[in-house]
């Protein structure tokens, strides 16, 4: 199974960035990156994806190694609402695209 | 645009009975993933289905555990003669075209098994 590894938890000043890191060190070439947020009692959502180059969206950006063994998620500007967990989570091209989930990291938003 | 629906949202059931959940993708969304998440953890893969097909069920165990897409109608996850370690938030997700693409997530049916 393509493995992350994130801390548990992290704590972050309301308006101010937040780096969420991640490891996968066993990441093949046509692995995705897949940033997923889970809100308190909620479903997931889709927060951002890539492959090899940096991404931007309206909600994050995403930064990613050289060599591809880890990876960033940035909020520029962490909001109270923005406090979730979040997974980082490989998809594999050769196991048909399934998203294998970790523990994820538990944000924590101080006001 | 509505979301993925799944209903119930809360589900109390005793042991030996059965529950029904049901997910409703997003309109024009024609692939479905179940996932369980227990208290504390991630999510695990369930199954993955087309339109009357079940195209990927690795992580459904073995007894007990059914899903079905029909043409038309809802997706439902069935789980007969249900047991404590049952007891789990449920997701649904659909997708548009392919595994591959983005999933959107239901808001989840939260079983309890007394």
């Amino acid at each position: 199974d393509a493995k992350t590894t994130q801390p548990n938890s992290m704590e972050s000043n309301e308006e101010e960035p937040v780096h969420l890191p991640c490891n996968h060190s066993t990441i093949s070439g046509t692995d995705y990156i897949h940033w997923y947020r889970q809100l308190p009692s909620q479903g997931p959502e889709y927060v951002i994806h890539g492959l090899t180059s940096n991404v931007n969206n309206r909600m994050a950006s995403l930064a990613i190694a050289e060599d591809r063994k880890s990876s960033t998620l940035i909020l520029h500007r962490a909001t109270l609402r923005d406090a979730a967990v979040y997974y980082c989570i490989l998809s594999r091209m050769d196991s048909n695209y399934q998203l294998i989930w970790g523990a994820g990291t538990k944000l924590i938003i101080k006001p | 645009n509505a979301g993925v629906m799944q209903n119930p949202r809360h589900l109390v059931r005793r042991r030996g009975q059965e529950a029904r959940l049901r997910c409703s993708p997003m309109k024009g969304h024609s692939h479905v993933y179940w996932y369980r998440q227990l208290p504390e953890e991630g999510l695990k893969f369930m199954v993955y289905l087309q339109k009357e097909n079940i195209i990927d069920e690795s992580g459904m165990p073995k007894e007990r555990f059914s899903a079905e897409f029909p043409k038309e109608g809802p997706s439902i996850l069935r789980i007969q003669q249900v047991v404590r370690g049952d007891s789990a938030a449920y997701f649904c997700a659909s997708s548009h075209t392919s595994r591959g693409e983005t999933q959107y997530f239901g808001p989840g049916t939260r079983l309890l098994v007394l």
